[in-house]
């Protein structure tokens, strides 16, 4: 089983729509979870970053965690077609130098 | 500021051939990395650094070498290329130990190399 699951999708949603896109995990001394964006052939960039299990919200981002599951969900609110990208999450333990990353998620949001 | 600067950005190599991959940035960070993406694989760490002079193995170090001899530069080498190594290379800096939502990982736009 690897560390950190992620359905690639694709998914496709319309404009205004909520995405819905989760990971779990089975390392449970993960403690920090976060979720990359990558546009095409651009590097990842750091979207949300969570420490502990609940809810976090960035603007139209919720980012959850649920530690008790190994369980972590990114909700995009009013999609937008610059939206459209890929979606990674990631978590780590302190003190460790190595993300864990899932696989990524294609998110396409249609106008 | 140009951030995390990756050359080149395409390359096609013969099997055996060798080649260095260059990452450099300007951010003055202490921890670089080097990562690979493939499909369906996600992003795995290769090596990574953390600090001038130093160089450490990650998840998949094999067929690859680096070197940071100068802070603002991580090479990695192949120095006998084969078809598994076709991928898409990251570079990315912090300017800490991983985990701080201050200080996130920077990527490049990363390396396309192709290996016949």
């Amino acid at each position: 089983q690897k560390e950190v699951e992620q359905d690639p999708g694709p998914l496709s949603v319309p404009e205004g729509a909520i995405v819905s896109l989760n990971c779990t995990y089975s390392n449970s001394a993960f403690q920090y979870f976060m979720w990359y964006r990558q546009y095409s052939r651009k590097g990842p960039e750091l979207l949300m970053y969570t420490y502990s299990s609940g809810n976090k919200e960035d603007g139209r981002f919720t980012a959850q965690v649920d530690k008790s599951s190994k369980y972590i969900s990114l909700f995009i609110r009013d999609s937008q077609p610059s939206d459209s990208a890929t979606y990674l999450c990631a978590m780590i333990t302190y003190g460790n130098n190595r993300l864990a990353f899932g696989k990524g998620n294609q998110v396409v949001v249609i106008p | 500021n140009a951030g995390v600067t990756q050359t080149p950005k395409f390359r096609v190599l013969k099997t055996g051939q060798s080649m260095t991959l260059l990452c450099a940035q300007d951010m003055n960070h202490e921890y670089m990395y080097w990562y690979r993406q493939d499909p369906g694989m996600g992003l795995r760490l290769i090596h990574y650094s953390v600090g001038e002079g130093t160089t450490a193995k990650g998840e998949v170090p094999d067929g690859y070498n680096v070197s940071r001899l100068k802070k603002q530069n991580f090479l990695l080498g192949l120095e006998s290329a084969a078809p598994s190594q076709t991928s898409v290379y990251f570079c990315a800096s912090s300017i800490d130990s991983l985990p701080n939502s201050n200080q996130p990982q920077h990527f490049g736009d990363g390396t396309r190399l192709s290996i016949l």
